[in-house]
């Protein structure tokens, strides 16, 4: 099946700095992909919707100057958490539908870590 | 978008079948019905997906009565590598579907 992976998978950083998520789909091409948060023993919940070339599409109370996406490839989309601090410590998910007809499938990536002190 | 409600928790053992049950009302006509499983500190992992009646492949079991209304995911004998959270997710298919989580359930498997 069709692979997504993630870079880093697991970050710390201080208070205050930025951090970049990368999100690739590796042998399919993707013009949408998706973004979660998943706190400690909670569903995922849905970020933001990236699409190539264009905006991205925010879910409500999440925080677009926060919370940068940006989906410059049919391959590649970025997150980049600002000024990151301690209530942002989360596990990151994201997400490419397999794009075949018929099929409602979404392909996740491994998720990535982010620890902030 | 239809919403769908499954069980918080269920408790099996080792080499039993386990069937988990979601329930979604409002499920449209396009709309398709997704199992994935989640083990911790992971992305989760398509299981099966299903439109209408059953679907079996190398892992599991989906059944869906006529209404649509509900689906089962049937597990055959059951590991302990199974314990994980499984979700029921329901869309259709194309470019407006927006894949959202419900709370699934967590299934512990004993030895």
């Amino acid at each position: 099946g069709a692979v997504v992976s993630q870079h880093p998978s697991w970050v710390i950083c201080k208070s205050g700095t930025s951090v970049k998520i990368e999100c690739r789909s590796l042998d399919f091409q993707a013009t949408t992909m998706f973004w979660y948060r998943q706190f400690p023993k909670q569903s995922l919940m849905l970020m933001a919707t990236s699409n190539e070339g264009s905006k991205a599409t925010y879910e409500q109370g999440v925080e677009k100057d926060k919370f940068l996406i940006n989906h410059a490839s049919l391959t590649l989309s970025t997150l980049t958490v600002t000024s990151a601090h301690p209530e942002d410590s989360s596990f990151y998910i994201c997400s490419a539908p397999s794009g075949l007809a018929g099929v409602a499938e979404q392909f996740f990536g491994p998720g990535t870590r982010l620890t902030v002190l | 978008l239809a919403k769908t409600t499954q069980p918080i928790s269920m408790d099996s053992y080792e080499g039993q079948e386990v069937n988990i049950t979601c329930s979604h009302n409002n499920i449209a006509t396009n709309d398709y019905i997704t199992w994935y499983q989640q083990f911790p500190s992971q992305g989760p992992r398509f299981i099966i997906q299903g439109y209408k009646t059953k679907v079996t492949n190398e892992v599991a079991s989906l059944f869906i009565p006529a209404d649509r209304k509900s689906s089962t995911l049937s597990l055959p004998r059951v590991s302990l590598s199974d314990t994980a959270v499984y979700y029921c997710l329901v869309g259709e298919t194309g470019g407006s579907y927006i894949p959202t989580f419900g709370r699934g359930t967590s299934l512990i498997v004993h030895p």
